[in-house]
């Protein structure tokens, strides 16, 4: 059992949309602060995007993606969204979902599923 | 933005070898700061966390230091299975930037 697993990326036209998913297994999702980090070919890893634990859900985004990603998690399914509009040729990376612990450290990561944005 | 500067990017070293890697930052994280190792195809992989805790799991050989805005990862008695890419990241602040990477390579 993968307790992270990342699905829904793919090729996608720029301008277009695609919604990743990470669904969780063997811990309890909903207490932990989750968060999508993205590595490009060839290159480093940038982080993304975070969402916190509990009711109040505060999301936070890397300027590039800014107003383009939604971070999401539905505790009842213990999965984790990334929802990406007007995608452009420089997000094309592998995308990873990580549980993170305090102070959001990345403890636990996904396989990564690729995104590729080209024409 | 906080800026992460690590060096250096590469480094050739021989098992049994004794590395050390730097992490700079622009401004002051306090302690707030992992290593990951990552290696080819492969998820990043937590070493340290807050400067100097060791992720259950990790060989007592890594070690980490350092706090406000310089920061170094060592590899004591370096096995094959170190050679890898190494990261460093601060958490003070987002966004919680990465270095650039340093590559470990055998020589």
């Amino acid at each position: 059992e993968v307790p992270l697993l990342e699905s829904g990326g793919g090729l996608v036209q720029p301008g277009g949309s695609l919604r990743l998913s990470c669904v969780a297994s063997g811990f309890t999702f909903s207490s932990w602060a989750m968060t999508w980090v993205r590595q490009a070919p060839g290159k480093g890893l940038e982080w993304v995007s975070t969402i916190t634990s509990g009711g109040g859900r505060a999301t936070y985004y890397a300027d590039a993606v800014k107003g383009r990603f939604t971070i999401s998690r539905d505790n009842s399914e213990n999965t984790l969204y990334l929802q990406m509009s007007s995608l452009r040729a420089e997000d094309t990376a592998v995308y990873y979902c990580a549980r993170t612990i305090v102070k959001y450290y990345g403890d636990l990561w996904g396989l990564g599923t690729l995104v590729t944005v080209s024409s | 933005d906080i800026q992460m500067t690590q060096s250096p990017s590469s480094v050739s070293a021989s098992v049994g070898d004794r590395v050390t890697i730097t992490c700079r930052a622009s401004h002051d994280i306090s302690t707030w700061l992992a290593w990951f190792q990552q290696k080819p195809g492969k998820a990043p992989k937590l070493l340290i966390y807050s400067a100097s805790t060791f992720q259950s799991g990790v060989p007592s050989r890594f070690s980490g230091s350092g706090s406000g805005t310089d920061f170094t990862l060592t590899i004591n008695n370096l096995q094959p299975e170190d050679f890898a890419t190494y990261y460093c990241q601060q958490t003070d602040s987002f966004p919680h930037t990465f270095g650039q990477g340093t590559k470990l390579e055998i020589k």
